[in-house]
């Protein structure tokens, strides 16, 4: 039991390079969640899918775009990367009640030159 | 205001020493309440949940304070290994999308 796991663990990409971060989970879960989180900044919502099916934005989608490839999977894709985008990205997942809690991937740590 | 707002510290203390740490909350439609830990360069950890009638693990103790919206978390008898950054989380009615706060870093020396 994996829990949720993303891929790359560390990229490096030039102004204007596209990339697709990677995460799945086994646990089930219905929700998932795209996070990035800056200096000084905390966790901030990307994208979500409340199911499988279903994608929203979050607080900080311009320049993102998410795909709910299936119950377990959910990426994350930058067309044309910023440096304003340099970051450390966290995919989570969660049962998607109230009362649940999120689990975490370990992260991407993303530097955009 | 932002929506879950906490002390950013560094609180840095001794070991053996009892710490605490407010977070404070806007939506007074929030019911769901939890403490995450996130050490450094990893990712969050679910440390506790919060219940309206405070709850207790070990050296941690979490309360809700509703008619001031504020969540607390007090550790006592501090150890090295506490030293992380403590993240509040607050979800509002029906809702099952957390809103994070931005964090307490915690120091503890010897």
């Amino acid at each position: 039991n994996a829990g949720v796991t993303q891929t790359p663990k560390f990229q490096v990409l030039k102004t204007g390079q596209s990339m697709t971060l990677q995460c799945a989970q086994d646990m089930n879960h219905n929700s998932m969640y795209w996070y990035r989180q800056d200096p000084g900044m905390g966790l901030r919502l990307i994208y979500y899918s409340a199911s499988e099916g279903t994608t929203d934005k979050g607080e900080v989608p311009n320049g993102y775009n998410v795909s709910r490839l299936n119950k377990r999977e959910f990426s994350l894709r930058l067309e044309s990367a910023a440096p304003s985008q340099t970051s450390v990205y966290f995919c989570a997942s969660s049962q998607g009640s109230p009362a649940d809690t999120q689990y975490f991937g370990p992260g991407t740590r993303l530097t955009v030159l | 205001r932002k929506e879950v707002e906490q002390d950013p510290g560094p609180f840095n203390v001794p070991e053996g020493a009892t710490v605490a740490f407010n977070c404070t909350y806007s939506n007074s439609a929030s019911q769901s309440f939890f403490w995450y830990r996130q050490d450094c360069r990893k990712e969050p950890k679910l440390l506790m949940s919060v219940y309206s009638s405070g709850n207790e693990d070990g050296r941690f103790t979490a309360q809700l304070n509703r008619a001031s919206q504020y969540i607390s978390l007090l550790i006592r008898d501090s150890k090295l290994s506490d030293s992380a950054t403590y993240l509040c989380v607050v979800k509002s009615g029906g809702s099952y999308i957390p809103t994070f706060g931005r964090g307490t870093s915690l120091i503890v020396h010897p």
